[in-house]
């Protein structure tokens, strides 16, 4: 069954630094989103992406972060630099269809990110 | 804003049983709702999705309800076994976005 993938599972950087989160969505899925989740907390949407375009993002998705669909596979999430306060996992998610009730989202296995 | 409560926030329970986990919402007018299951440490997977005109869905001894005039929607498990030991979120679209807006989760606990 096809899956969202994520690299690196985990991730550890200095404060300061920029990391670069990947992410391979499902095939013949379009739309493409990123999530975080702090430790204990909920689940948090930061971004979502269509069409090489940016179509909806949160006040959590600032100057400091961007993403990018490098080729046809990948789908990144770039943090220009990194803040204490970044440190959580980092979920990808796709989903075949962006609008109407049916958009069903998969979710990749996570990204953690500690930021030291 | 959509506020997504989900009550309990913890259970244990023995084998066998069967459960029903809450979520209680603000904003009726949703486009869907869709449980998800996460291990510790893990990704979400994603367990059933109601549409806004749909009432349930059924997946094997899953079922999930969704009464929207009540701003509640429960997930019915039947027949509890230890490997359903995880945290089950309840995210639902509304409010002219269908990006969901995520439960805190309840963690369940399967013993045998």
């Amino acid at each position: 069954e096809p899956e969202v993938t994520q690299t690196p599972s985990h991730q550890v950087t200095q404060m300061g630094q920029e990391v670069i989160l990947r992410c391979v969505p499902i095939s013949n899925h379009l739309y493409f989103y990123w999530y975080r989740q702090i430790l204990g907390q909920k689940v948090e949407f930061l971004v979502s992406f269509y069409n090489n375009e940016i179509s909806e993002k949160s006040e959590i998705f600032d100057d400091q972060f961007s993403v990018e669909r490098p080729d046809g596979s990948n789908f990144t999430l770039k943090i220009r630099s990194t803040k204490l306060e970044d440190s959580a996992m980092y979920f990808c998610a796709s989903s075949p269809r962006g609008a109407g009730g049916d958009n069903e989202q998969f979710f990749g296995p996570g990204t953690r990110l500690t930021v030291l | 804003k959509q506020e997504v409560t989900q009550i309990p926030a913890a259970l244990s329970v023995p084998e066998g049983e069967n459960l029903v986990l809450n979520c209680s919402f603000t904003d009726s007018a949703i486009y869907n709702l869709q449980w998800f299951r996460q291990d510790p440490g893990k990704g979400l997977t994603s367990l059933l999705l109601i549409q806004s005109s749909q009432r349930e869905q059924t997946s094997g001894r899953l079922n999930a309800s969704l009464d929207k005039s009540s701003g509640r929607s429960t997930l019915y498990i039947a027949a509890s076994q230890p490997g359903d030991s995880a945290t089950y979120l309840c995210a639902l679209s509304s409010g002219g976005s269908y990006i969901p807006t995520f439960g805190r989760g309840t963690s369940l606990i399967v013993h045998p």
